[in-house]
């Protein structure tokens, strides 16, 4: 499977625990991206990549929210001290990176947090 | 930053007929336009995309038009299957220069066999 591939695909825990959420982008693709789904709604950004660099961050990004991209390959995302609404579908996509373009995002299945 | 109204909330067409679904945006600097498919409990699936260079394109039974003027733009889907039955998305980006997407609320397709 060539596609976006995100780990675990749910993660159920208890309000103030922390958790870390993997995403495998396409080989290909250097800029990758992270959003959040709740029921009924569109999925919101949380931040962007463009190989290990993070260039955009959403106010939807509280400082109990980091994410890592170390080698320009795959990302982590860590929420700390998790919170009731964070409950969620945490969405990881990838695209190419051409020029100063937007080019066709790629979602992976996501990881449904879901908090005690 | 952008904003996306997305509209209807809910569709029911019966198999065989055409769906529109429209979409406004805030920001005339935005210039990419995707529209997502998402099945239950699966993921967004990227089903067609216009850029603001071109007012019309077609894939088989779906097309996208944009108008840059009004800041809208719609998806069609002509000849409609039950497999078209899922919630839509449209999106734009959420500003000048920016790689993040701003999506809308959705739209719920229901096609009647």
């Amino acid at each position: 499977d060539t596609g976006v591939s995100q780990d675990p695909r749910h993660k159920i825990t208890k309000r103030g625990q922390n958790v870390t959420f993997r995403c495998d982008p396409i080989s290909e693709h250097n800029r990758l991206y992270w959003y959040r789904q709740t029921l009924g709604q569109g999925p919101e950004f949380l931040t962007y990549f463009q190989n290990e660099a993070q260039l955009e961050k959403s106010r939807l990004l509280s400082d109990r929210f980091s994410a890592e991209r170390p080698k320009g390959s795959f990302s982590t995302l860590e929420i700390q001290r998790t919170e009731q609404g964070d409950s969620a579908m945490y969405l990881c996509a990838s695209s190419l990176g051409q020029g100063g373009s937007n080019q066709p995002q790629h979602f992976g299945d996501g990881t449904r947090l879901s908090i005690l | 930053g952008e904003n996306v109204e997305q509209h209807p909330s809910t569709l029911s067409v019966q198999e065989g007929d055409s769906a529109v679904i429209k979409c406004t945006y805030s920001d005339s600097a935005s210039n990419y336009f995707p529209w997502y498919k998402q099945e239950l409990g699966k993921r967004p699936q990227l089903i067609i995309d216009i850029r603001s260079n071109v007012g019309e394109k077609k894939d088989q039974r779906i097309a996208v038009t944009l108008n840059k003027t009004a800041k809208h733009f719609s998806l069609h889907i002509t000849e409609t299957q039950p497999e078209d039955s899922a919630v839509y998305f449209c999106a734009a980006p959420s500003g000048a220069g920016s790689y993040q997407l701003t999506f809308g609320k959705g739209t719920k397709l229901s096609v009647i066999p």
